[in-house]
């Protein structure tokens, strides 16, 4: 299958702390990208989906000045999360589809655990 | 809305066990569902789908069948080994342009030696 490669998988940072998350696919061009939350033992939030070029769409209650969301090519999507607070500390996970006709699968990074000290 | 419901875990069986994870769905017209699997710190694979009522998707001994008279896709296996030890997520894609995956809560399997 496709290979969608995120980067770090751990972060630790400061409060106030601006911290990047990239999500890279590596053999195919994403269209779409997509940014979720997980929460421990809970399932994904949908915070963001992001067109190749396009301002994200982010879900309702989601501050989008809080979490920077930029899709500015086929294959990188970087979320940002600024002044970051220990309550964002969570798993950050994306996901990316190619475009074409028809429904095409999502492929997911392996996941950024971030920590805000 | 869409949504998506999972039996609660955790799921704890012995190895070589029947499995059986319970989800249902809400939505409107004929969704795709899903079944992802998601090992510990890592992100989630897909496991197997189904696109159309009365399909069975399947997979690694893994299977789920569209059922939209009851709304459901409950995965099953007949025999679980300790590898399949993971959190499992039941999923669909709505009718719309969006591709937005709908996650259930998850449930997690245990499987003991």
């Amino acid at each position: 299958g496709a290979v969608v490669s995120q980067h770090p998988s751990r972060v630790i940072c400061k409060s106030g702390t601006s911290v990047k998350i990239e999500c890279r696919s590596l053999d195919f061009q994403a269209t779409t990208m997509f940014w979720y939350r997980q929460f421990p033992k809970q399932s994904l939030m949908l915070m963001a989906t992001s067109n190749e070029g396009s301002k994200a769409t982010y879900e309702q209650g989601v501050e989008k000045d809080k979490f920077l969301i930029n899709h500015a090519s086929l294959t990188l999507s970087t979320l940002t999360v600024t002044s970051a607070h220990p309550e964002d500390s969570s798993f950050y996970i994306c996901s990316a589809r190619a475009g074409g006709t028809g429904r095409t699968e999502a492929f997911f990074g392996q996941g950024t655990r971030l920590t805000v000290v | 809305g869409n949504s998506v419901t999972q039996m609660e875990g955790p799921v704890t069986l012995s190895e070589e066990a029947f499995l059986t994870i319970n989800c249902t769905y809400t939505a409107t017209g004929y969704p795709s569902l899903f079944w992802y699997v998601q090992y510990p710190g890592e992100g989630l694979q897909l496991l197997l789908k189904a696109t159309k009522a009365d399909d069975k998707g399947s997979n690694k001994g893994f299977e789920a069948t569209y059922r939209k008279e009851t709304t459901s896709f409950h995965l099953e296996k007949g025999s679980v080994q300790v590898s399949d030890s993971a959190v499992y997520f039941c999923a669909l894609e709505g009718t719309d342009s969006s591709y937005k995956l709908i996650f259930g809560s998850g449930t997690r399997l245990l499987v003991r030696p």
